[in-house]
């Protein structure tokens, strides 16, 4: 399983773009990149998966390199609500366990 | 659909007790999985289950720890005899196959 990298945690303020990079320098060719969200007191909540290129749903976008040796989660206008432990996680759909690293957490400040 | 339901969402209890938590997965979910979550040691997997046959328990950290799925919808995880640092939450999660995984809200462990 790919090891990933993330910083260990990020202010900001209302309003303000969040861009969160995860570093993944052995993933493998069938490895997708997989973001979850976990708010206090409940487990971790999927908000976005990519391969390459862009991503981007309701929640936030994904941009991944050509190299794909990293990725950056990218969440727009954050407000409060967005405070929360993020964590990116490379496997295939073969993969048969997700292995969570120590995550981001992200403080969002009024 | 109600997601995965854990029960109990607090446990308290006292050391050398048994405690036993319990798992229903999301329908037609084909893997179960058990974590364990801590300030020092953050999200472990304990073990993880295919098909309610036990795939890799390398996670479990000792033997009082046993987990059990009997069927597709109900799963335990049993620690026998508790001690003070299995403190934590647990959580459960359910998977379809794809590489996304639901979670359920945990169980907070307390053990005095």
């Amino acid at each position: 399983l790919a090891k990933t990298t993330q910083p260990i945690s990020m202010d900001s303020y209302e309003g303000q773009e969040v861009n969160i990079t995860c570093s993944h320098n052995n993933i493998a060719t069938n490895d997708y990149i997989t973001w979850y969200q976990q708010f206090p007191s409940q487990g971790p909540r999927f908000i976005i998966q990519g391969y390459k290129t862009k991503v981007t749903n309701e929640v936030a976008s994904l941009f991944i390199p050509a190299d794909r040796k990293s990725s950056t989660l990218s969440l727009p206008r954050v407000s409060l609500s967005d405070t929360a432990v993020y964590y990116c996680l490379v496997g295939s759909y073969n993969t048969d366990k997700l292995i969570f690293g120590t995550g981001t957490r992200l403080q969002v400040f009024p | 659909d109600a997601g995965v339901i854990q029960s109990p969402r607090h446990e308290v209890t006292e050391m050398g007790q048994e405690v036993t938590l319990r798992c229903k997965p999301i329908s037609g979910h084909n893997s179960l999985f058990w974590y364990r979550q801590t300030m020092m040691r953050g999200l472990e997997l304990l073990i993880y289950f295919n098909n309610n046959v036990p795939i890799d328990d390398s996670g479990m950290p000792e033997d009082r720890f046993s987990a059990k799925m009997p069927n597709a919808s109900f799963s335990t995880l049993k620690i026998q005899p508790s001690e003070p640092r299995d403190s934590a939450v647990y959580f459960c999660a359910s998977r379809e196959g794809l590489i996304d995984y639901t979670f359920g809200s945990g169980t907070r462990l307390t053990v005095v």
